[in-house]
């Protein structure tokens, strides 16, 4: 079975603290992404990766960075976080490929809850 | 850019009911896939059914099935018999093709009544 592993189910950080937020893959997934889930808005795609040291903006990256030094590793960076960024945080990798795959599917791990006070 | 659209924020059937969870989306795409993802009170993400663009024969899993609508860009989930477990939030995503980014609808949350 694929793991998908968030570091923290739960994280309370301050304002104007740099914040990391952890994912890790066991199943060489090349594609992995972020979203943040909030009441009634969905879940909202902040950055995704291709490969190692690609990113791309999602729908909404202001205010966050991201980090892919390692193929099995995505990391989601609060350059200084703010109370609009407290959300649920979810991390996701996409196996196998479209174009052609019969069975591609994103995996999520079990979710980061961020409060920032 | 693409969009997802789930005008439905909350539902509630009997046990045993027969629910459609309605989507809509936008894209100038030819070819994506489509995606019903469940997430019950757990957190966890569980794919419940996808559809590939170019196929026109609905996707079935057992009590869950799509219909899938093209040229409207509509693509519904209907859960048949449902059951307690089925209480959760449904979303419904858009994979390009192109790209592989992935959007999703702002969800709607289910409630199976006893």
């Amino acid at each position: 079975d694929v793991k998908v592993t968030q570091s923290s189910r739960y994280l309370v950080k301050r304002t104007g603290e740099k914040v990391f937020l952890e994912c890790v893959q066991d199943m060489d997934h090349e594609n992995m992404f972020w979203y943040r889930q909030d009441p009634g808005l969905g879940l909202r795609l902040i950055y995704f990766s291709y490969d190692v040291k690609m990113k791309e903006k999602g729908d909404i990256p202001e205010g966050y960075s991201v980090s892919r030094e390692k193929k099995e590793r995505f990391s989601l960076i609060l350059e200084s976080a703010s109370t609009n960024q407290t959300s649920m945080y979810l991390c996701a990798t996409l196996w196998p490929l479209g174009r052609g795959a019969t069975n591609e599917k994103l995996f999520f791990g079990s979710g980061t809850q961020l409060s920032v006070l | 850019a693409q969009t997802v659209t789930q005008s439905q924020p909350e539902m509630s059937v009997q046990e045993a009911e027969t629910v459609t969870l309605s989507c809509t989306y936008d894209t100038s795409e030819s070819n994506y896939y489509l995606f019903w993802y469940k997430q019950p009170p757990s957190r966890q993400m569980i794919l419940v059914i996808r559809q590939e663009a170019y196929k026109q024969q609905n996707a079935t899993e057992n009590r869950f099935s799509v219909n899938f609508q093209k040229a409207a860009k509509s693509f519904s989930l209907k859960i048949s018999d449902s059951q307690l477990g089925d209480t959760a939030m449904y979303f419904c995503a858009f994979d390009s093709n192109r790209d592989d980014k992935i959007i999703f609808g702002k969800g709607t949350r289910l409630h199976i009544l006893p």
